[in-house]
Order: structure tokens, then C-alpha cells, then sequence
């Protein structure tokens, strides 16, 4: 069974601390890793991982995936409270369209 | 970037009765996909959304509990049938967008609440 696990499941820290967050997955026939923020409803679209060792960065945000270790990392540097939110991440495998999704990282961030 | 339209955003319903959502596409697409969400919980697929053909549901998910239906490339409906309280959850229809850039796009969400 697929499966995809993040941790941790919460974190609280001050506005201006760099966090990291972290996503270990094991599914057949690997294609691709996303990476979601959600602070309301509708997940908002970060990042896709698909080689192993190159840093996909956004502002504040980068992540990177480990192929063989089978995990990806998402840093925020400089957090601020606008960054308070779940992240999910979620895999893809090359055998269809259908997102297997982890269970998520609540993050606040106190001013 | 795709637009979805959800609706409704959110709302209470009793205990048995059904609620359809609906979910338009500012572009035509070919698969659909409609995820849930219960308080607490990641996104979990309920099933794929075919135009010109049944809908493909996941395991634990039924078309009687959640019938589709896909009239066209841009447009879908989730009915959720003889709900009860676990059925609170968030609804979210999305679509990959194009090929190449691999993001699935959400819609907006609907909140449901079964008292």
C-alpha cells in the first residue's frame, strides 16, 4: 500500500525562524512529488519534485527531494505569520493522474 | 493557470438527505478528480471524473454513496447521498493543468456540515 507520512504533524515558532518540514513517502513506481499549502479550503500549489538532488526555490521557500532516501524536505527561511498554514505533500506515480497526499504539517507562525 | 468554480462554498444539510456540488472548468480537460477532506484529516481521492463514461471510484468509495456525473469536459458533479454526520468534511474538485508543469489545481472547496 502507498503510502506517504510528514512530520512533524505541528509546529509552532516565532516569526523570522527558519523551519523544515519533511516528507517520506513509499510508493511503487515513483514519478513526481508535490508540494501544497492550504490555509482555507483549496490547496495551493509550491513545488514538483521529480530528480533527485536539485532544489526547487520560490522567495522564502525551497525544497528538494532524496530519491534514494525516499524523502523530500520543504525550508522556510525567515517565517512570517502569512505563512501559517498546512502543508501537504503528495505523490505522484508514473502508473496514473491520481495524487496519494500525506497528512499534512499544520504550522503557526506567532508573531 | 485553470479557474474551478465550486458550489456550493459551504453548507449544513440534515441527517439523510443529499447534496449535489458542482464544479466548472474554465477549460476543457479530461479527467476531473474529486478529493474529501474530514476535520483533521489530509485529502483523500474519491474517485476520477470521466467525460463519456462511468466514474472511477477509490477503494471504500461507492457510486451509490457518491454518484458523478461528467456531461461535458468542463463541468462535474458530486452527489453526496443519505448523509450523515461523517460526512462533514471539505469537497474539493481539481484538474491537472495542461502537461509539462504537473500542478493539480483545486477548486475552491465546499464545506459540508451534517447535523
Amino acid at each position: 500500500e502507498d503510502k506517504v507520512v510528514q512530520s512533524p504533524l505541528s509546529l509552532v515558532v516565532h516569526e523570522g525562524d527558519t523551519v523544515t518540514l519533511n516528507c517520506s513517502y513509499e510508493v511503487t513506481n515513483f514519478r513526481s512529488l508535490l508540494w501544497y499549502k492550504q490555509e482555507k479550503k483549496a490547496p495551493t500549489f509550491l513545488f514538483m519534485l521529480t530528480s533527485s538532488g536539485i532544489e526547487k526555490k520560490s522567495g522564502r521557500l525551497s525544497s528538494i527531494l532524496d530519491k534514494k532516501e525516499l524523502f523530500s524536505i520543504l525550508n522556510i527561511t525567515a517565517t512570517q505569520t502569512g505563512d501559517s498554514a498546512i502543508y501537504l505533500c503528495a505523490v505522484l506515480k508514473s502508473s496514473g493522474d491520481k495524487l496519494t497526499f500525506g497528512t499534512g504539517t499544520r504550522l503557526a507562525v506567532r508573531p | 493557470s485553470a479557474v474551478i468554480s465550486q458550489k456550493p462554498s459551504r453548507d449544513i444539510c440534515q441527517r439523510g438527505t443529499s447534496l449535489t456540488i458542482q464544479c466548472q472548468v474554465d477549460s476543457q480537460v479530461t479527467m476531473m478528480f474529486w478529493y474529501r477532506q474530514q476535520p483533521g484529516q489530509s485529502l483523500t481521492l474519491i474517485a476520477t471524473a470521466n467525460q463519456g463514461s462511468e466514474a472511477t471510484y477509490e477503494s471504500g468509495f461507492v457510486i451509490d454513496k457518491f454518484p458523478i456525473s461528467r456531461p461535458n469536459l468542463t463541468f462535474s458533479t458530486l452527489t453526496v447521498s443519505n448523509m450523515s454526520p461523517e460526512d462533514s468534511s471539505i469537497y474539493l474538485c481539481s484538474v491537472w493543468q495542461g502537461t509539462g508543469t504537473g500542478e493539480l489545481f483545486f477548486g475552491e472547496g465546499s464545506r459540508l456540515t451534517v447535523l
